[in-house]
């Protein structure tokens, strides 16, 4: 079984250019989340798709965008890349919209650095 | 303040001891607590998850929650070489009607043979 699948698994890009990383699924879970993870800030919360067609804020929004494609997909775009977005960054699902006690299940990561 | 603070370590023991790992929130609205295990240039895997006080066992884990103290345990008995990794304490509760999952910083777990 797949699960959550994340790519690129590491990439390198100059300040002010422009990326996305695609995230996919097959489990068949309704919610989707974009996480970041820095050291000693433990995960954060970027952008999450409580279901397809629906997307909101999380905790660290500003200079990323996301796309719920479908069900299976949830993608994150940077549009123009800063040091200050170097980071592991990891997409996650979990099966039930709205749910009370969010399961999350997570891909192996994306290791980006922004010179 | 964070809302969830958990010692990084590194904490480093001798396979077969007894690991007690540790976190403490503030946010009384916290339901549910759980632990996820995350190995090296790997994604967070979910472990324990409890709701209540009290204790769950699950195999050589066990996750204690106190609510009255604000604090989480996950104890893991009889360590082996392949428990290390960081251990991650989480807990949601609804914030706007999403149910917000926060997450610590991870504690980095060493079991030497």
């Amino acid at each position: 079984n797949a699960g959550v699948t994340q790519t690129p698994k590491f990439q390198v890009l100059k300040t002010g250019q422009s990326m996305t990383l695609q995230c996919a699924q097959d489990m068949n879970h309704n919610s989707m989340y974009w996480y970041r993870q820095d050291p000693g800030m433990g995960l954060r919360l970027i952008y999450y798709s409580a279901s397809e067609g629906t997307t909101d804020k999380g905790e660290v929004p500003n200079g990323y965008n996301v796309s719920r494609l479908n069900k299976r997909e949830f993608s994150l775009r940077l549009e123009s890349a800063a040091p200050s977005q170097t980071s592991v960054y990891f997409c996650a699902s979990s099966p039930q919209a709205g749910a009370t006690n969010e399961k999350l299940f997570f891909g192996s990561g994306t290791q980006l650095s922004v010179l | 303040q964070k809302e969830v603070e958990q010692d990084p370590g590194p904490l480093s023991v001798p396979e077969g001891a007894i690991v007690s790992l540790n976190c403490t929130y503030s946010n009384s609205a916290f339901q549910y607590f759980m632990w996820y295990r995350q190995y090296s240039r790997k994604g967070p895997e979910l472990l324990m998850y409890t709701y209540s006080s009290g204790n769950k066992e699950d195999g050589r884990f066990t996750a204690q929650v106190d609510k009255s103290s604000k604090y989480i345990s996950l104890f893991i008995r009889d360590s082996q070489p392949s428990d290390s990794a960081t251990y991650l304490c989480a807990m949601s509760g609804n914030s706007g009607g999403y149910q917000k999952v926060t997450f610590g910083i991870g504690t980095k777990l060493q079991v030497i043979p």
